[in-house]
């Protein structure tokens, strides 16, 4: 099945600096690589996603790059705010069910 | 749009009894619908998933017998678990999807279900 490693494991930053988070994964069938934020005591909240098919996507402050020859993908915060403090998940699927990094703890230093 | 529900938000319940987690989407139709578990400072576990009107794909390890999970409509699974004791205390976390035979598409997540069993 599919495996997918998550670096750092807990990231802090200063407010408006930019935040980086980094996944690989193991099977190169892998086609969909969404990004998920939880905030403490709720659910996993889709922030971005990307396909097999595109190398970098961006919404407003984040972004995600994909590289399938390296089998790693990133996801990119740019001006970080207070509100961005939360765990960050990424996770990857060839199919439909999803394997998710092991999570990062971001913390934004106001 | 694409959003899921859950209920109840927390339950405590006693050892040996058995609990009911509803989970439901409430503007799409969700063909697919996936259940996770997830410990303290710990990533998401898929449990099993679930498609309308047909029986439950437990992950390895996953007691069926013990989750017991029903996808009667297109828009609400439940989960129940039976015989509950300390160690099934935990946050559950239900999710949907449209997508159907393979094809990927987006899960949504709901609130979660904090379980603690005394």
């Amino acid at each position: 099945g599919e495996n997918v490693e998550q670096h750092p494991s807990t990231l802090s930053v200063q407010e408006g600096d930019s935040a980086v988070i980094k996944c690989t994964y193991s099977d190169s069938a892998s086609n969909y690589f969404p990004w998920y934020k939880q905030e403490l005591g709720k659910g996993p909240q889709l922030i971005i996603d990307i396909r097999s098919n595109v190398g970098e996507k961006k919404d407003q402050r984040i972004a995600v790059t994909l590289n399938k020859t390296a089998k790693h993908f990133s996801l990119h915060i740019t001006e970080t705010q207070p509100e961005d403090s939360a765990v960050y998940f990424c996770a990857a699927t060839p199919d439909y069910k999803l394997s998710f990094g092991a999570g990062t703890t971001v913390t934004v230093r106001a | 749009g694409a959003v899921v529900s859950q209920h109840p938000s927390w339950v405590i319940c006693k050892s040996g009894t058995s609990v009911k987690i509803e989970c439901r989407s409430l503007d799409f139709q969700a063909t697919t619908m996936f259940w996770y578990r997830q410990f303290p400072k710990q990533s998401l576990m898929l449990m099993a998933t679930s498609n309308e009107g047909s029986k439950a794909t437990y992950e390895q390890g996953v007691e069926k017998d013990k989750f017991l999970i029903n996808h009667a409509s297109l828009t609400l699974s439940t989960l129940t678990v039976t015989s509950a004791h300390p160690e099934d205390s935990s946050f559950y976390i239900c999710s949907a999807t449209t997508t159907s035979g393979g094809s990927v598409d987006t899960q949504y997540f709901g609130p979660g279900t904090r379980l603690t069993v005394l």
